[in-house]
């Protein structure tokens, strides 16, 4: 099955920074979603991006679908952004969605 | 349009004994797919429905089921509970292949 790694998985950052999380699939998608997870556990959809580059307010991605890798891009970060995302895939004729490990987001004050 | 809903958000078993989920999907999906989340594991797939049909099902034993009605819900089933089923499940729902929402979660407790 695809293999889906995340990076880094563990970053802390100031208010304000920017940050890049990095998510590499082993094969060809046809669906990448990032999610956020919140404190309760609900997993929230950031983006549905199986190719191209979408932006929503201090958010953006860009999938490569050609090299098999997906970037979220967090500027200027509020504590608010604290907490866990997660890069999906499936493959074509799949829903299964197959989950990176994370990367745990903690933004300081 | 309302979200994906799941219930009971919590739940307290014992060691031995079987749990129902339920998971109603966004109006006009008709594919429910099923998670669990442990911090050992991961998020980890355990099964797929699509029109009262299984799609696709996960590593998991056969303790694990599930079922889908016509009107899309969809509940999931573990017997003889052990403790290593303790987790967060997830439900999702998606139009066929497009992108799925998830609902809040069961979060089941074994003792």
């Amino acid at each position: 099955g695809i293999q889906v790694e995340q990076s880094p998985p563990d970053l802390i950052l100031q208010e304000g920074a920017n940050s890049t999380l990095r998510c590499n699939f082993s094969d060809s998608v046809n669906n990448l979603q990032w999610f956020h997870q919140n404190p309760w556990g609900q997993l929230i959809n950031l983006f549905y991006i199986p190719s191209g580059t979408k932006q929503n307010g201090r958010l953006s991605a860009t999938t490569v679908a050609t090299e098999r890798y997906s970037l979220l891009y967090i500027s200027s970060s509020q504590t608010t952004d604290s907490g866990v995302y997660f890069c999906a895939v499936a493959d074509f004729g799949n829903e299964k969605l197959t989950f990176g490990t994370g990367t745990r987001l903690t933004i300081i004050p | 349009k309302a979200g994906v809903t799941q219930t009971p958000r919590y739940l307290i078993k014992t060691r031995g004994q079987q749990v129902t989920l339920s998971c109603s999907p966004i109006s006009g999906h008709r594919s429910v797919s099923w998670y669990q989340q442990t911090p050992g594991q991961g998020l980890q797939f355990l099964f797929e429905y699509f029109s009262e049909t299984q799609r696709n099902k996960g590593n998991f034993p056969g303790r694990f089921s599930g079922r889908q009605f016509s009107n899309s819900r969809s509940e999931m089933n573990v017997s003889t509970l052990e403790l290593g089923d303790s987790a967060l499940y997830l439900c999702a729902s998606s139009l066929p292949g497009a992108e799925q929402y998830f609902g809040p979660g069961t979060r089941l407790t074994v003792t």
